[in-house]
C-alpha cells in the first residue's frame, strides 16, 4: 500500500492566483482531513470528510474548497491565493472518527508571492 | 471553541537527559493521541489513551493522561539522537464531531 499520497510537493503561486492540492488514500479510509502547519507552529484542520459526497468545515475553512467523489481522493482547492496561504498542506486519512489513528501524507510546500 | 496547548515550544536537552511535554485541553476530552514529526517529515502516530489515569510505555517513552481527562504527559528518559522532532498532542472530545485539535507542539533538540 502507498497509504496517503499528495501532489505537488512544491508549488509557487502567485497572489490571485488558483490550484488544487491532490490528495489519495489506498488504504480504503472513510475519513479524510486536510490540516495546514504554518512554520514553527501545530496543526490546524482545514476541511475533513466522513465518507464520498460528505464534507464539513474545520477551524480555517476560508479561502479554501474541497470535494470528495470518490473513497480515495480528497483534492483541496485554493481560489484567489493569498500571501497568509503560505503554509504546508498535509492530507491525512483514519477509518473511523476521532478515536482512530490518523495517516498523514507527505505533505504539499505552498509558496504565495 | 476547544484549545489544546503544549509547553515547553521548544526543548534543547543533553543526550542521556530526560524530557518532558505537557499537553493542557480547556475542555474533557474523550480521547488523546501523540504524534512525533520529524524535521521536514509527516506526522507519524505513537500512541493513544483513553481512560482517566491511562499510563503507557513505548521503550523509553512514558504517556500519561490525567484523572480529570483535561491533560496529558509524554516522557522520555534517557533521550537519543534519534528522538530529534516535535512532538505533538491532539484531543478529541465527544462535543467536537470528528475532528482532533492538535497542540502547537512541543520541539525536542538533542546534542550529542
Amino acid at each position: 500500500n502507498a497509504g496517503v499520497t499528495q501532489t505537488p510537493k512544491f508549488r509557487i503561486l502567485k497572489i490571485g492566483q488558483s490550484m488544487t492540492l491532490q490528495c489519495t488514500q489506498d488504504m480504503n479510509h472513510n475519513y479524510m482531513y486536510w490540516y495546514r502547519q504554518d512554520p514553527g507552529m501545530g496543526l490546524k484542520l482545514i476541511y475533513y470528510s466522513v465518507g464520498a459526497g460528505i464534507t464539513d468545515k474545520g477551524e480555517v475553512p476560508n479561502g479554501y474548497n474541497v470535494s470528495r467523489s470518490t473513497t480515495e481522493d480528497f483534492p483541496l482547492r485554493l481560489e484567489l491565493a493569498a500571501p497568509s496561504q503560505t503554509s504546508v498542506y498535509f492530507c491525512a486519512s483514519s477509518y473511523g472518527g476521532v478515536t482512530d489513528t490518523q495517516y498523514f501524507g507527505p505533505g504539499t510546500r505552498l509558496t504565495v508571492l | 471553541g476547544q484549545q489544546v496547548m503544549q509547553i515547553p515550544q521548544y526543548q534543547h536537552v543533553q543526550e542521556g537527559e530526560d524530557f518532558t511535554t505537557y499537553c493542557n485541553s480547556s475542555t474533557t476530552l474523550s480521547n488523546i493521541q501523540w504524534y512525533k514529526q520529524r524535521p521536514g517529515g509527516h506526522p507519524v502516530f505513537l500512541i493513544q489513551l483513553v481512560k482517566s489515569g491511562e499510563v503507557k510505555k513505548q521503550k523509553r517513552l512514558t504517556f500519561q493522561f490525567g484523572e480529570a481527562k483535561k491533560n496529558s504527559s509524554l516522557h522520555i528518559t534517557a533521550t537519543q539522537t534519534t528522538d530529534v522532532g516535535t512532538y505533538f498532542c491532539a484531543g478529541g472530545t465527544n462535543n467536537a464531531g470528528n475532528m482532533l485539535t492538535f497542540g502547537g507542539g512541543t520541539r525536542l533538540m538533542v546534542k550529542p
